[in-house]
């Protein structure tokens, strides 16, 4: 079965640091990999996604992932965190098929410091 | 805007009752999810249809059910309601199936059971 990990349910950054959150999946085959915002009271958003091209996939508002096969690792960063980054971040993994086979990460909520 | 409409944002009934979430989605989007998030499940895949048709059912309870019509909304009922089913209920639609279409999420609506 496949399954998501992220590491930290909560990371706390300054405005303008580095900004890492931590997915780690579980798969004997090629996965499809998903980064997701939830911003308050909003609905899911796409930051990017990983489809078995390019390891290094750049997302919406300065965010990219790097899958790392070796490490069943895709790792959000940011290299500078801005206030309106605060918001829970998902990452989601599916092997196949439509959405109904994603399965979601239980979240990291991301707060900035001023 | 992600574009997918949910109505109501918010919803509170008591225990034994019947409400129906209503989703609209994307213009030209033929498939509609699902979704039930709670603090103690997180982010649930419950049921999907596509162009009128059920097409996948994940961990939906037999109290609820879906349908999609003709004009391609879609509307989750859930019956003999429990303090448990206080969730956030999202619905999510895109084009095609598959996950290299992009799923765009709506707003959810918040049931509260009292």
């Amino acid at each position: 079965a496949q399954s998501v990990t992220q590491l930290g349910s909560h990371v706390s950054v300054s405005e303008g640091a580095l900004v890492l959150l931590r997915c780690n999946y579980s798969s004997s085959v090629p996965p499809y990999l998903f980064w997701y915002v939830q911003y308050p009271n909003q609905g899911l958003q796409l930051l990017l996604k990983y489809t078995s091209a390019a390891t290094l996939v750049k997302g919406i508002n300065g965010f990219e992932a790097e899958f790392k096969k070796s490490e069943t690792s895709f790792h959000l960063t940011k290299p500078s965190a801005h206030m309106s980054d605060a918001a829970e971040y998902f990452c989601a993994v599916s092997f196949s098929g439509g959405y109904q086979k994603v399965t979601f990460g239980t979240g990291t909520k991301l707060q900035v410091i001023p | 805007d992600s574009g997918v409409t949910q109505t109501p944002k918010h919803l509170i009934t008591a225990t034994g009752q019947r409400v129906t979430l209503r989703c609209s989605p994307r213009s030209g989007d033929l498939s509609v999810y699902w979704y039930q998030q709670s603090l103690d499940q997180g982010l649930q895949f419950l049921i999907q249809y596509y162009n009128g048709e059920e097409r996948a059912k994940g961990n939906i309870l037999e109290r609820f059910s879906a349908q999609q019509f003709p004009d391609l909304h879609s509307e989750l009922n859930l019956s003999s309601l429990e303090l448990g089913d206080s969730a956030l209920y999202f619905c999510a639609s895109s084009v095609a199936q598959g996950v290299n279409t992009e799923a765009f999420f709506g707003q959810g609506t918040r049931l509260t059971v009292v």
